[in-house]
């Protein structure tokens, strides 16, 4: 069974454009996270709620809006795509940060 | 916020050598550390981790040390193999944090037959 699933797998957009990109995980975790991984492999923090909260805010564009439903789920949507923006995005979970992060199979996200 | 440092960036070495990569922290408070091996196209998993009541955790040919006074913690693979060649990742989580694992820039191990 699939713990930390995360919908598309592969994104191709124009500039300028808004999109989404879905996780969920079945784990039971309290604590989900967003990673960007760019092209050096670099893997950074964007977000992590625990349960439905914001927690860690990261210095993100306001083009980037997460939104947690319920404990399970947490998305990612994007405003006004950017060449920039273009990399591995990586859904996550964990329990309250104190156990190992499990992640999603990522989404590469390509602007162009 | 924590900080941490990963060191080195690339290692290669001969099949059946062992690797170190070296790991450093800046908040005490962090009590939780895990190690990630990244294979080309796939996602992070966990391949070993340690807390901070523990120097030293051992699974076959995986290691991990921690030094909490200086702040450092290492991975050691002894006897490598072409299939240990991937990126490596250090983190590091605790209670000021708030659940955020930082990692580490990653190394990118190569093992040559």
């Amino acid at each position: 069974d699939t713990a930390v699933s995360q919908t598309p797998k592969y994104l191709v957009t124009q500039m300028g454009n808004d999109k989404s990109i879905k996780c969920e995980q079945n784990l039971g975790h309290d604590t989900m996270y967003w990673y960007k991984q760019d092209s050096k492999k670099f893997l950074k923090i964007m977000f992590s709620y625990n349960n439905k909260e914001l927690i860690i805010n990261e210095t993100v564009p306001n083009r980037f809006s997460p939104k947690s439903p319920d404990k399970a789920h947490l998305n990612l949507h994007i405003n006004s795509l950017e060449l920039g923006d273009s990399a591995v995005y990586f859904c996550a979970s964990s329990v309250s940060g104190k156990t190992e992060a499990f992640f999603g199979q990522g989404t590469r996200l390509t602007v162009v | 916020g924590e900080n941490v440092e990963q060191h080195p960036s690339t290692l290669s070495v001969q099949e059946g050598d062992s690797a170190v990569i070296k790991c450093t922290y800046s908040d005490s408070a962090s009590n939780y550390f895990p190690w990630y091996k990244q294979e080309l196209g796939k996602r992070p998993q966990l391949i070993i981790d340690i807390r901070s009541n523990v120097g030293e955790k051992k699974d076959q040919r995986i290691a991990v040390t921690l030094n909490k006074t200086a702040k450092h913690f290492s991975l050691h693979i002894t006897e490598t193999q072409p299939e240990d060649s991937a990126v490596y990742f250090c983190a590091a989580s605790g209670r000021t944090n708030a659940g955020k694992s930082t990692f580490g820039d990653g190394t990118t191990l190569t093992v040559k037959p």
